[in-house]
């Protein structure tokens, strides 16, 4: 079945530090690839998407690019800030749109100023 | 934006009571919510699919008799945990969409469980 792996956290940045949060997946057909984020108390916000292969979704200084060769979907941005702490989930879904979303475990993030 | 509210939003209950947890779409009007449990430090896991007026469409593993999910209103979908036991603590999450494959789904803040 569709499975999605990202880096365990927790990851502590300085602010301003450049930010990677690998993601890579299992999946039998060809899905869209999500990032999501959810700011303390509140619930999970898309950030990011990609439908296809080579597509770079991009938000808020982030950009992750759809690798099918290596079935990857990073994200990264260049200067973190310390608004930027949260949890991030990497998610997938087969179907066209995002239903049936398949997540990873998440990654908490913490920018220390 | 679309915002999804859930209540309550922790709850803590004794063993082989029920427990009512409520979703809501605040601004827009859902076709179809989602429900998700989420274990610490593990991903979240879709439980069902719920769409307005007709009957949820569960997970392989999840019981049907044990998570009653009721999608009465386009605003509105609830999650029953019928005769809870402290296995069923978790973090329980809501989402809805305007329509099912067409929609980004808007997330809740999630209700935590603790059956004691």
């Amino acid at each position: 079945g569709d499975s999605v792996t990202q880096m365990e956290g927790p990851v502590t940045l300085s602010e301003e530090a450049f930010l990677t949060i690998n993601c890579t997946y299992t999946a039998t057909g060809y899905p869209s690839l999500f990032w999501y984020v959810q700011y303390p108390g509140e619930g999970l916000q898309l950030l990011l998407k990609a439908t296809k292969a080579d597509d770079k979704g991009s938000n808020k200084g982030f950009e992750a690019t759809y690798r099918k060769e290596t079935t990857s979907f990073h994200l990264e941005k260049g200067s973190v800030q310390v608004s930027d702490s949260a949890v991030y989930f990497c998610a997938l879904s087969e179907l066209a749109g995002n239903e049936k979303l398949t997540f990873g475990t998440g990654t908490r993030l913490t920018i220390i100023p | 934006g679309a915002v999804v509210s859930q209540h309550p939003s922790w709850v803590i209950c004794k063993s082989g009571t029920s427990v009512k947890i409520e979703c809501r779409s605040l601004d827009f009007q859902a076709t179809t919510m989602f429900w998700y449990r989420q274990f610490p430090k593990q991903s979240l896991m879709l439980m069902a699919t719920s769409n307005e007026g007709s009957k949820a469409t569960y997970e392989q593993g999840v019981e049907k008799d044990k998570f009653l999910i009721n999608h009465a209103s386009l605003t509105l979908s609830t999650l029953t945990v019928t005769s809870a036991h402290p296995e069923d603590s978790s973090f329980y999450i809501c989402s809805a969409s305007l329509l099912a494959g067409r929609e980004t789904q808007y997330f809740g803040p999630g209700t935590r469980l603790l059956v004691l």
